[in-house]
């Protein structure tokens, strides 16, 4: 299995508090991505990484923010959590940009209450 | 707002059956398609990449199709088998860094 793991694996939280939801890679991979899975929807994306400190928002972005201080750590934050966050999150990684040959962490359950 | 739809949404099939499901995406905005397979409780894997007209990848029972000038593609499971039942997703590379994501098709086989 490849080296990604996702932290925490589920959370509870009230609404407008922060939360910050951690990506760690052991592949050395340069890509990076945060996913929402929402029923109907299937998998969108909220931010990528193409390099340390390179980010760039994807379409679903509105409400979430993230940072990649190191090539090993993506961390997604919703800076004021509300309801409509309430979801699950994939983060991934590739080697190739576009999600070529992507390998996907276990997901964090979050619930806004 | 660009679209990847797949059909069904969901299938069951008997053990010992070929299914196929379908994958379709708008033409003019192909780079690549992807692969998944999702089996509950778990995270996606990556089956297969395809990027050319005509494409034909195969992995074991299940094989893929990819018709890029009229925008679809088919993923074939021959036989199937229980363990076969996941969710399978495609996604489309639209250029150098988007990918979108279909709803998937859930399939359950029934030993």
């Amino acid at each position: 299995d490849a080296g990604i793991t996702q932290s925490p694996r589920h959370k509870v939280t009230e609404t407008g508090t922060p939360v910050t939801l951690r990506c760690h890679q052991t592949e050395n991979h340069r890509y990076m991505y945060w996913y929402r899975q929402d029923p109907g929807h299937g998998l969108r994306l909220i931010h990528y990484s193409y390099g340390v400190k390179d980010t760039d928002k994807g379409e679903v972005s509105d409400g979430y923010s993230v940072s990649r201080s190191k090539t090993e750590d993506f961390l997604l934050t919703l800076e004021s959590a509300t309801s409509s966050q309430t979801s699950v999150y994939f983060c991934a990684i590739s080697e190739q940009t576009g999600l070529i040959e992507a390998f996907f962490g276990q997901g964090t359950r979050l619930t806004v209450v | 707002i660009l679209n990847v739809e797949q059909s069904p949404q969901s299938l069951h099939v008997q053990e010992g059956d070929s299914t196929n499901f379908t994958c379709s995406f708008p033409s003019s905005n192909f780079y690549a398609l992807h692969w998944y397979r999702w089996e509950t409780a778990k995270s996606p894997e990556a089956l297969f990449v395809m990027t050319l007209n005509g494409d034909e990848k195969k992995k074991g029972r299940i094989s893929a199709t990819l018709n890029t000038k009229e925008g679809y593609s088919y993923l074939y499971i021959k036989g199937s088998q229980p363990e076969d039942s996941a969710t399978y997703l495609c996604a489309l590379k639209t250029s150098y860094d988007k990918v979108i994501f279909g709803p998937g098709t859930s399939l359950s086989v029934i030993p």
